[in-house]
């Protein structure tokens, strides 16, 4: 079956753009979270969602926010971006909640702020 | 606050063994492992829960002690193929339910012919 999609794979802005990327689940699962990693700060929890709800959100300013449609695809979105927002976006989903069975991630989305 | 694993580097030959080890200071519900090589996605191990339930790879072992909040990844007679980043990953408790999924900083593993 197919595995965690995210789109684009990479992507240049600008600072002070807004950027969205995207997250298409393994089929069947309903929970989506996203991740920022970095060399510096490594994988770090950005939110989660379960049934189109956000269950946590990690310690990120508002400027980052994300979303989940019916469908369980997941778009994150990145306002005002700075060069600190320059990383390696990464979507995991699992079946259920708190990925009781693991979490699948996607490759990634290559953001690279200039 | 994030798990904290150690060592943060490892080199072994190939067939010898390696431990793992995560520890966080919080009351955890789960501990994941996971395996990232270069320029890859993490690839799921193994989850732990608490109350003793374990999912994951036949070939791969951990134990979580519950009690002192700890997990170990246990490596055995290490093939080439083992080689990456290991990442423990952590969902504890807080005082709304169960937190997202935190991650240690990681230990590279090299394996050597």
């Amino acid at each position: 079956k197919a595995g965690v999609t995210q789109t684009p794979r990479y992507l240049i802005k600008t600072r002070g753009q807004q950027v969205t990327l995207s997250c298409s689940p393994i089929s069947g699962h309903r929970s989506v979270s996203w991740y920022q990693q970095t060399p510096g700060q490594g994988l770090q929890f950005l939110f989660e969602y379960f049934s189109e709800t956000q269950r946590n959100k990690g310690n990120f300013p508002g400027r980052f926010s994300g979303r989940q449609f019916s469908n369980s695809r997941s778009e994150m979105n990145v306002s005002t971006l700075e060069l600190g927002d320059s990383a390696l976006y990464l979507c995991a989903s699992s079946l259920w909640g708190q990925g009781s069975n693991g979490y699948t991630f996607g490759s990634g989305t290559r953001l690279t702020v200039v | 606050q994030q798990p904290v694993q150690s060592p943060q580097a490892v080199i072994l030959r190939e067939g010898e063994d390696a431990v793992i080890n995560c520890s966080s200071s919080k009351a955890l519900y789960s501990v994941h492992w996971y395996r990232q090589k270069h320029g890859e996605a993490p690839v799921f191990l193994m989850i732990l829960l608490k109350g003793g339930e374990q999912k994951g790879h036949e070939k791969i072992s951990a134990s979580f002690n519950e009690k002192k909040q700890q997990s170990s990844l246990y490596l055995t007679a290490s093939q080439l193929s083992y080689s990456g980043t290991y990442f423990c990953g952590a969902i504890s408790y807080s005082g709304g339910g169960a937190d997202g999924l935190t991650f240690g900083k990681g230990t590279h593993l090299i394996i050597q012919p």
